[in-house]
């Protein structure tokens, strides 16, 4: 088996900060993804990343960066926090591409932005 | 564009009730449609999967099919129990060759003892 591992778990920033997000996974994974999940919208893709260096805007892209320098490894920066921001980013992983539909995801990391 | 409905917000069942969870989506393609689960504190993860309509996919007790002509897609369990209490999500795979899965909003199940 595998693990993804999301740090922080619990981010709190300033309206206007940068904020970064870090993703490892064990699994020996091509493709990682990072989404968004809102209270009653259920998880919006952001970027993902089908290899090392690559990287390719989901829906919901403005506003963030990503960056995949290491196969096991996928950050997500929020370029400009918005105040009363709050939500949880999720981390997941997968063989390939989505058509197996197995994708394994981390517990989470939740913002909350002052 | 491709796009997942999923009306049902909360269901609350007492245990060894029957459960019915329907969504509807929208695809240009061939689906594939999955159901992922996500207990209190942990990321969502793979529970079943239908790749073709009328075939029924079936994993821990849950089963589920679609249905292309009224393009629904449910998710049914004869006999809940309260450790069925989680959020369910239907999810679209598109299939014109872009990397994601559209998720629906979520489907927020509380299991009475």
């Amino acid at each position: 088996g595998g693990i993804i591992t999301q740090t922080p778990k619990f981010l709190i920033g300033q309206e206007g900060q940068k904020l970064t997000l870090k993703c490892q996974q064990n699994f020996n994974h091509d493709t990682m993804y990072w989404y968004r999940q809102d209270s009653g919208k259920g998880l919006r893709l952001i970027y993902y990343s089908i290899t090392e260096n690559d990287l390719q805007k989901g829906d919901l892209s403005e506003g963030y960066d990503a960056s995949r320098e290491k196969k096991s490894s996928f950050s997500l920066t929020v370029t400009s926090a918005q105040k009363n921001e709050m939500a949880v980013f999720l981390c997941a992983s997968s063989i390939t591409g989505w058509d197996t539909g197995q994708l394994y995801f981390g517990e989470g990391s939740k913002l909350t932005v002052l | 564009g491709n796009s997942v409905t999923q009306m049902q917000g909360q269901v609350t069942l007492s245990e060894e009730e029957f459960l019915f969870i329907n969504c509807t989506y929208s695809t240009t393609g061939y689906p594939t449609l999955f159901w992922y689960v996500q207990y209190p504190g942990e990321g969502p993860q793979l529970l079943l999967k239908v790749t073709t309509a009328n075939n029924k996919g079936s994993s821990r007790g849950f089963e589920a099919t679609y249905d292309k002509g009224t393009t629904s897609f449910h998710l049914q369990k004869a006999s809940v129990q309260e450790s069925d209490s989680a959020v369910y999500y239907c999810v679209l795979g598109e299939s014109s060759g872009s990397w994601q899965l559209i998720f629906g909003s979520g489907t927020q199940l509380t299991v009475m003892p």
